[in-house]
């Protein structure tokens, strides 16, 4: 079985340019989340999708970050514009189900982005 | 608020031993717990999923445990070994829709 794809792996930008990040996850996962990883941290939660719609985006920083599943497959995470705060992995995981029996979450490699 | 704490100190043990880490919880009541593997460089990989009614759960040479009323969780990896070394992420739900994860123990298995 195929894992969690997400492309580009590694993206250098200055600040306040734009930039996007794509993942694809595992065939049949309904649920699909975007996380921030910071040196050091655990991720936390930009995004989650359920199918196409939007289950969570509570610490999503909408004036700058938005996130699409279009056709409830893959998704595109764009930020713009980036500050330098914004250095970080990004994470992508799919799951069969959302977390509410506990389902496993299968992460991709992420992109590591690095803000000038 | 809600906040999961893991040892930020890494944790260095000699092959052989059993190597434990905790995470522990406030404000919360989760009704499941995983524990992750996470390799620099890496996404998390999953390990274990501990259910708020099972107390522990076992694979191989890991061993969860869950203490809802210490608000714990303890992670065994017996018999470590130098291939051991690795970020170790737990991470809660209340069941509802989200997992909230902790920031993470660094174990070094010295051989």
């Amino acid at each position: 079985e195929a894992g969690v794809a997400q492309s580009p792996r590694y993206k250098i930008i200055e600040k306040r340019q734009s930039v996007a990040f794509w993942c694809n996850p595992i065939s049949g996962h309904a649920t699909l989340y975007w996380y921030q990883q910071i040196l050091g941290q655990g991720p936390k939660l930009l995004i989650q999708f359920q199918n196409n719609g939007v289950v969570d985006d509570s610490q999503l920083p909408k004036d700058r970050f938005s996130a699409e599943r279009l056709k409830g497959v893959d998704s595109t995470l764009k930020i713009q514009p980036a500050k330098l705060e914004d250095s970080a992995v990004y994470l992508c995981a799919s799951s069969l189900a959302p977390p509410t029996q506990g389902n496993e979450q299968f992460f991709g490699p992420g992109t590591r982005l690095t803000v000038l | 608020s809600q906040k999961i704490e893991q040892n930020s100190e890494a944790l260095n043990i000699q092959e052989g031993k059993t190597a434990t880490l905790t995470c522990n919880y406030t404000n919360y009541s989760p009704a499941y717990l995983q524990w992750y593997r996470q390799d620099p460089g890496r996404g998390p990989v999953f390990l274990l999923l501990i259910r708020e009614n099972e107390k522990e759960k076992r694979k191989e040479r890991l061993k969860g445990t869950f203490d809802t009323t210490l608000k714990q969780s303890l992670f065994h990896i017996t018999a470590s070994q130098p291939a051991d070394s690795a970020t170790y992420l737990c991470a809660l739900t209340s069941g509802t829709y989200k997992y909230i994860f902790g920031t993470g123990t660094r174990l070094k298995v010295l051989a």
